[in-house]
Formats: C-alpha cells, sequence, structure tokens
C-alpha cells in the first residue's frame, strides 16, 4: 500500500518554507526522500532510519515519528532550484532479505521568483 | 565515472511485439530495481533483484520479465501480456546493509516508452 503524501502542491514564493509529509498505515523501518525535475531522475535527498538517525540534504531537513508512522520534510528558505516532485519511499518493518521501498504519489512544488 | 545508465531514451512498439529495455550499473550495488512511472501515480515497483541469478516481482509484476544474469546488469522485457506498456521506466540500484535498512537508491536517465 503506498504512503501518502500530503499536501498535493505546494506554491511558494522564493525565500518562503514548506512542510511537505509522508504518511504510512504500516510500521516503517525506513522513509527516503527523493526529488525529481521533470523528464529526469529521482534525486536522493534524505534517509531517516527507526531509531532517530538522520542522513541526507544539507540544506533540507527531516523528522520522523515513529509513532504515528509519519515523515515531514522541511524546506527553508526556498530557492528556485527546489521546485520539482517530492517523493518518500517507505520500507517496512518485518520484510527482512527482501526488503523494498514503496514509494507515494508524489507533491508537486513550484518555488517562483 | 560510476553510475547508473539506462538505453534507449526512447522506444517505439507497435502493439503486440515484445520489448526489452537495458539498465546497466558500474557502482558495484547488489541490488537492482525497475519501476514504473505514470502521471500521478508515483513510482510503482515491477522487479528487482538483491544477487546475481535471483530477482522478486514487485508490485506490478504482470506482464513483465527480467533476469539478472551479471551483477552489472538487469534488463526489463515488456512482454504483450502488458494491457498499458505506455510508461516512463525507471531503473534504480542501491547498496545492501541489511542491519540498517536500505541504502539510497540511485535512479538512471529512464526509458519513455510509447506503444503505438
Amino acid at each position: 500500500q503506498q504512503p501518502v503524501q500530503s499536501p498535493q502542491a505546494v506554491i511558494l514564493r522564493e525565500g518562503e518554507d514548506a512542510v511537505i509529509n509522508c504518511s504510512s498505515s504500516k510500521a516503517l523501518y525506513s522513509v527516503h526522500w527523493y526529488r525529481q525535475k521533470h523528464g529526469e531522475a529521482p534525486v536522493f535527498l534524505m534517509i531517516l532510519l527507526k531509531g532517530g538517525e538522520q542522513k541526507g540534504h544539507e540544506k533540507i531537513s527531516a523528522s520522523f515519528n515513529e509513532k504515528k508512522q509519519q515523515s515531514s520534510l522541511y524546506l527553508t528558505a526556498s530557492q528556485l532550484s527546489y521546485s520539482g516532485t517530492y517523493f518518500c519511499g517507505t520500507e517496512t518493518l518485518g520484510t527482512g532479505a527482501n526488503s523494498k521501498l514503496t514509494f507515494g504519489k508524489g507533491i508537486t512544488l513550484s518555488v517562483r521568483p | 565515472d560510476g553510475g547508473i545508465t539506462q538505453s534507449p531514451k526512447y522506444l517505439f512498439r507497435k502493439e503486440g511485439q515484445n520489448v526489452t529495455l537495458s539498465c546497466e550499473q558500474n557502482l558495484n550495488h547488489d541490488a537492482m530495481y525497475w519501476y514504473r512511472q505514470d502521471p500521478g501515480q508515483g513510482l510503482r515497483l515491477i522487479y528487482y533483484s538483491q544477487i546475481v541469478n535471483d530477482f522478486q516481482k514487485g508490485d506490478i509484476a504482470e506482464g513483465y520479465s527480467v533476469s539478472r544474469e551479471k551483477k552489472e546488469s538487469f534488463p526489463l522485457t515488456v512482454t504483450s501480456a502488458q494491457k498499458n506498456p505506455t510508461a516512463f521506466y525507471l531503473c534504480a540500484s542501491s547498496m545492501l546493509a541489511f542491519d540498517r535498512g536500505l541504502s539510497e537508491h540511485f535512479f538512471g536517465p529512464g526509458t519513455r516508452l510509447t506503444v503505438l
């Protein structure tokens, strides 16, 4: 089952902040965040692991609420280059050696001058 | 330069024909994945492989087949049984770290398949 991302779309002025969310109905081991520009491949931003370890991008932060199985990505002082579609991918607990990511439908974020 | 390549970038095929999409990586990653992307649907997993000569079905495997004869290569065949094959196909690879969850996915540039 795909994680649910919200809101569906975000429009910002340069310099504004945004928060985008990812929610799962299953117990999660990790949450990944990727950004995709139109017609290009998704690019890795962040991994959040169960237990609080966070690895990823310098200018973007994120949180992982293990109790609620939710993750939020925080974009501060947005730049034009932040525009794109943001996907979360979730890794569920208990899948063992056959772990895989299940991606949400994505959130389109547009930053305007 | 290490990376992951897909070819061709655009592919046109007639309905009823099988077609094979290429995916090669020189990152020495154990795991490789195929995703399908349709507008508004996100990335849906077709097949994945964590070791040579072994692979698992993803969420939408029907009408597709794969092979993993070499660590570097994971070709995807879209068969005539796939009802709606027109889509953007993305290949990805990652390292495996079983005690720390899946590592980041590196994606190829994608192949846009159009079936006429």
